[in-house]
């Protein structure tokens, strides 16, 4: 089993939608996550971080289930700049990532 | 956030040749870096985690003879791909956190795309 696991879309969504999406992870002992977001031909950047009662910024919103060992990422209203890769990493000291999950918002 | 830059952003270089690929926290010091490649519609795989002043420790798969490591301050890791060949070709990324904090979010470079003809 992969240590983090990603739906890879892609999710093609209008303008205004709202999208959802998960990210399993296999150690069960892992305290510390991330969203980062990928552009195209470009390096990661941090999108949020995800702590345990669940966090939100601006239009994003992270969950973590520690019980079935996954996170979410949830994006209201979404924008046309919202499209990219969006990267799950889970932190055991050195940062495991997801494949990905593309997101592409049209117009 | 922290600014970690990597240099060159680009290369091109001939079967056979060697890369080097620097990268620098400019704000910050980093005690760990990692460098990570990534191929085309893949995930960022992790080469190695490179500490100040000691060797780096290599994930498995990957060859410490080819990708040279060295973190010889707390500034600056560089990684060098030796006698390249078109199958190295990729997209090689580093990043760096702050101190010895192990829960904090690392910082990217701008990443090397590294083509070997």
């Amino acid at each position: 089993r992969k240590e983090v696991e990603q739906d890879p879309g892609p999710f093609n969504v209008p303008e205004g939608a709202t999208v959802a999406f998960n990210c399993t992870y296999s150690n069960s002992a892992s305290q510390s996550f991330f969203w980062y977001r990928q552009d195209c031909r470009k390096e990661p950047k941090l999108l949020m971080s995800v702590y345990s009662s669940g966090n939100e910024d601006g239009r994003f919103t992270a969950q973590l289930n520690r019980a079935s060992q996954y996170i979410s990422l949830l994006i209201r209203d979404s924008k046309l700049s919202d499209s990219a890769t969006y990267l799950c990493v889970v932190n055991d000291y050195k940062l495991s990532f997801g494949a990905g999950t593309t997101v592409t918002v049209r117009a | 956030g922290a600014v970690v830059s990597q240099h060159p952003s680009r290369v091109i270089c001939k079967s056979g040749t060697s890369v080097k690929i620097e990268c620098r926290s400019l704000d910050f010091q980093a005690t760990t870096m990692f460098w990570y490649r990534q191929f085309p519609k893949q995930s960022l795989m992790l080469m190695a985690t490179s500490n100040e002043g000691s060797k780096a420790t290599y994930e498995q798969g990957v060859e410490k003879d080819k990708f040279l490591i060295n973190h010889a301050s707390l500034t600056l890791s560089t990684l060098t791909v030796t006698s390249a060949h078109p199958e190295d070709s990729s997209f090689y990324i580093c990043s760096a956190r702050h101190g010895q904090q192990g829960w904090t979010e690392a910082f990217f470079g701008q990443g090397t795309r590294l083509t070997v003809v």
